[in-house]
Parts: C-alpha cells; sequence; structure tokens
C-alpha cells in the first residue's frame, strides 16, 4: 500500500463549479499535511499546509483533514480556468515530503 | 531574490553518457533537497542537505547518483551510466530551517535519455 493514495483524475469541470480533490494515507503519525499545485513544465507550487486534524481556509481554497479516516480533501470555490493544474496533496515522514501522484485538474470556460 | 534556481532545464542524453546538474537554493535557506519525479506520478525524495552535509540518502538513489553541496550553497546531482530509467524530472526545494511545509521548488530539470 502506497503511504499517499490520490486518484490521478483528470477531472473535468465547469468554471465557477467547486471542485473537491481527495487523498487518503496510511500511517497514523503523519502530522502535516499539505496541498501543491503543479502547472505543466513547472515545480509544485505550496497552496496550504494543515497540521493534525481541522479545517483551513484560505480565499477560495478550503483544506481539510480527518485523521479519524486517514482523509485529506481540498475544496476549490468559484473555479477559474487558471486553476487548471496537476494537484498533489502529501505529509511528511521526519524531514522528507512524500507526495501522492497529483490530480489533473481542468476547469472548462 | 528570485527563487530556487536549476539548470539546466532539459538534458538529453544518450544512455551510458554522464550527466551532472545545478541547483542555486534561496539564499540564506540552510536545507536543500533532491526529489525525482516522472510521468503521472508525484515528486520523489532522493536526498537532502542540511548547510553542507548530507543527512540521508533514499534507497532510490543509486551508487551511479552522487549528490553534493559545497560550501552549503549551490548543489550538484551527478548521475554516471545514464539508463533509459532515469529519465525524469529532476527538482531542487530548500527551505529555512525544519519546517516541513517550508519547502520552495525550483522548475526542475528535465532529463531524457535516448
Amino acid at each position: 500500500q502506497k503511504e499517499v493514495e490520490q486518484d490521478p483524475g483528470p477531472l473535468s469541470v465547469p468554471e465557477g463549479a467547486i471542485v473537491s480533490l481527495n487523498c487518503t494515507y496510511s500511517n497514523s503519525a503523519f502530522q502535516y499535511f499539505m496541498w501543491y499545485r503543479q502547472y505543466s513544465r513547472k515545480g509544485p507550487e505550496l497552496l496550504m499546509y494543515t497540521y493534525s486534524s481541522g479545517n483551513k481556509e484560505d480565499g477560495r481554497f478550503t483544506a481539510q483533514v480527518d485523521k479519524s479516516s486517514k482523509y485529506i480533501s481540498l475544496f476549490i470555490r468559484d473555479s477559474q480556468p487558471s486553476d487548471s493544474a496537476t494537484y498533489l496533496c502529501a505529509t511528511n515522514r521526519d524531514d522528507k515530503i512524500i507526495f501522492g501522484k497529483g490530480t489533473r485538474l481542468h476547469i472548462l470556460p | 531574490d528570485t527563487g530556487v534556481s536549476q539548470n539546466p532545464r532539459h538534458k538529453i542524453t544518450k544512455r551510458g553518457q554522464n550527466v551532472t546538474f545545478r541547483c542555486d537554493p534561496i539564499s540564506e535557506h540552510n536545507r536543500l533537497y533532491w526529489y525525482r519525479q516522472t510521468l503521472g506520478q508525484g515528486p520523489e525524495f532522493l536526498t537532502y542537505f542540511q548547510n553542507e552535509a548530507q543527512l540521508e540518502k533514499s534507497r532510490l538513489l543509486s551508487d551511479r547518483f552522487s549528490a553534493e553541496r559545497p560550501k552549503g550553497s549551490f548543489s550538484t546531482l551527478e548521475i554516471q551510466r545514464t539508463e533509459q530509467g532515469d529519465s525524469a524530472m529532476y527538482l531542487c526545494a530548500s527551505s529555512h530551517g525544519t519546517g516541513i511545509y517550508e519547502q520552495y521548488f525550483g522548475p526542475g530539470t528535465r532529463l531524457t535519455v535516448t
């Protein structure tokens, strides 16, 4: 079992829709949970991080962690074509970031 | 400061050749990380430095791979006797301190081994 599982998509939604991206993880000891956005041929860019369980909101983005079910979510409200990218969920083991495969998201104008 | 830079951005080489990549971290960032990303996968950890000391290496880093960070500034990643399976994007990240979420990634070097 991989440490972080993520559906690779692609996921296509119309502009303005709410997007829900999800991951599961295997180790209950993981503490930090991150979401990165990666545009084609670019490096990953940190969007948000949470520590332990709970919600965190930043503008149109909301990150949720449910440690009881080992489930990580990212919600994007009022999605824009510029949100089209690959979204990577991640957690940490010691000083290393462990990434999911990434979900390719297409926002259709 | 313009962020983490990596050179070259693209490298095409023939199987069996040696290649070297360079990463310049954000100035004053004491930690530097190397990751590898293959098509359709997330980045995978290879190795990291704190200042000039290499603190950890992944099992992915075979003996054909070597990384250095002389003087604790830029870093180089060398692959000897390249194989087609080495084709990937090699990403560098740097951080100041130990905050796991504070790693800033460069644009990557895309290696194609023919």
